[in-house]
């Protein structure tokens, strides 16, 4: 067990719905990550949150969006599903901003979704 | 442009034998980060083995040892003595200081399947 949790593990959905996924860090992280593996793009980072605030944005599509909350925890919403968002969602986390380099994420287990 | 070429998709070997899995990157930060990090059939990741820029010296952790060349690019990962357990896909990655380093950006991947 790697401290990280994401909910669901599973999730199967239909095309033009909504999901939200969700994620608790490791204790004593501030950051999270999320990153999405898919078939056709391999493992793709799609955005970072540290301490509530958004710190990073990579390839994140704009029907995507997530937040990380006074807790800490995150959510990864995804809406209007096409099925070429079928696609392993992780989340991960480390202590720090990611201001310092050398970081290693500590990742979950990863939810994986499927939209027909 | 992909930055981390696993040029390898499938390595399979008998139980006893080394297994080497290639990695090359780009980048024109001087500074930056490698990674190894492993997937199990489970499907979580795991974190193996970093290497920041500025340290070339090659080392073994265990049945892990990896060949770090700044000159080719390259970052070079050799499990000495493979297991069944070693069956997964191993990710190498690049981080550069440009907004998070947490931000990886990985390879496509390569499967080693280890039989008894």
């Amino acid at each position: 067990d790697s401290g990280v949790t994401q909910t669901p593990k599973h999730l199967i959905t239909a095309t033009g719905q909504r999901v939200t996924l969700r994620c608790s860090p490791r204790s004593g992280d501030l950051s999270v990550y999320w990153y999405q593996q898919s078939l056709d793009q391999g493992l793709q980072f799609l955005i970072q949150y540290y301490n509530g605030e958004e710190r990073a944005k990579g390839n994140i599509l704009e029907r995507f969006s997530a937040q990380q909350f006074p807790d800490l925890h995150s959510e990864l919403n995804l809406s209007s599903l096409e099925l070429g968002d079928s696609a392993l969602y992780f989340c991960a986390s480390s202590m720090t901003s990611g201001r310092t380099g050398g970081i290693v994420l500590t990742f979950g287990a990863g939810s994986r979704l499927t939209v027909l | 442009a992909q930055k981390v070429t696993q040029a390898q998709t499938e390595i399979s070997v008998v139980e006893k034998e080394d297994v080497t899995l290639d990695c090359v990157y780009e980048t024109r930060d001087t500074t930056y980060y490698l990674f190894w990090y492993k997937q199990p059939p489970s499907g979580e990741l795991v974190f193996l083995i970093r290497r920041n820029s500025f340290d070339e010296q090659n080392e073994i952790s265990g049945r892990y040892s990896w060949n770090f060349q700044k000159s080719t690019s390259s970052f070079n990962f050799t499990i000495t003595a493979s297991q069944v357990v070693d069956s997964a896909v191993y990710f190498c990655a690049l981080s550069e200081a440009a907004d998070s380093w947490g931000k990886l950006q990985f390879g496509a991947g390569t499967q080693v399947v280890v039989t008894p």
